[in-house]
């Protein structure tokens, strides 16, 4: 029973392909988050979504595209993928859309564009 | 804009020996100052947090650290280190009542050597 779950945990695809990270938690958090980890193990927040809304849309390229079916799903979209896609792409949530919460990660989605 | 900076990339150290990972960050509001740890092909987890109050702040597995405002420092200590706390370790902010997003530093490689 783990609380944020990620689906596939490793992802292994060609330039030019569309693909989708899956996210799911079972916290009953309603604030859920990607975050890009890159190969340096930088660690940048991509989205945030509290309640189905988006409430943080960084700098991304208009390519990744999130979709929040309901409050315990979201998932990361990514067309036309591209070799600096290749990342280590994480979910997490949160209760509530104070920082002061704790943010629960998934074990990540190791995306490796060839 | 906030900003983390974690110094060392790499800290190697002894069993059972005490360690310091440092953390400085630049912020010109009132932050939120979280660590999280990585532990090989995991996700985040929670270390600890500073909201307010004590400077001290007491985490899991033995972990503290202080806030320093002075010396804009949230360093994270250890008096005896254990093979098994070999991991990544983030520090990140998050500014008080701002969007909900944290910032990370580029991480500190905890080796522990027995």
């Amino acid at each position: 029973d783990t609380a944020v779950s990620q689906t596939p945990k490793y992802l292994v695809t060609q330039m030019g392909n569309d693909k989708s990270i899956k996210c799911e938690q079972n916290l009953g958090h309603d604030t859920m988050y990607w975050y890009k980890q890159d190969s340096k193990k930088f660690l940048k927040i991509m989205f945030s979504y509290n309640n189905k809304e988006l409430i943080i849309n960084e700098t991304v390229p208009n390519r990744f595209s999130p979709k929040s079916p309901d409050k315990a799903h979201l998932n990361l979209h990514i067309n036309s993928l591209e070799l600096g896609d290749s990342a280590v792409y994480f979910c997490a949530s949160s209760q509530g859309s104070s920082m002061a919460a704790e943010a629960f990660f998934g074990q990540g989605t190791r995306l490796t564009v060839v | 804009a906030q900003s983390v900076t974690q110094l060392d990339s790499q800290v190697p150290v002894f069993e059972e020996a005490p360690v310091e990972l440092r953390c400085n960050y630049s912020s010109s509001v009132s932050v939120y100052l979280f660590w999280y740890v990585q532990y090989p092909n995991q996700g985040l987890q929670l270390l600890l947090k500073y909201l307010s109050g004590s400077t001290l702040v007491k985490g899991i597995n033995g972990f503290e650290a202080e806030f320093n405002k002075s010396q804009t420092s949230f360093h994270l200590r250890k008096p005896s280190v254990h093979i098994s706390d070999t991991a990544e370790y983030f520090c990140a902010v998050t500014s008080k009542g701002a969007t909900n997003k944290l910032i990370f530093g580029t991480g500190t490689l905890l080796a522990v050597q027995p």
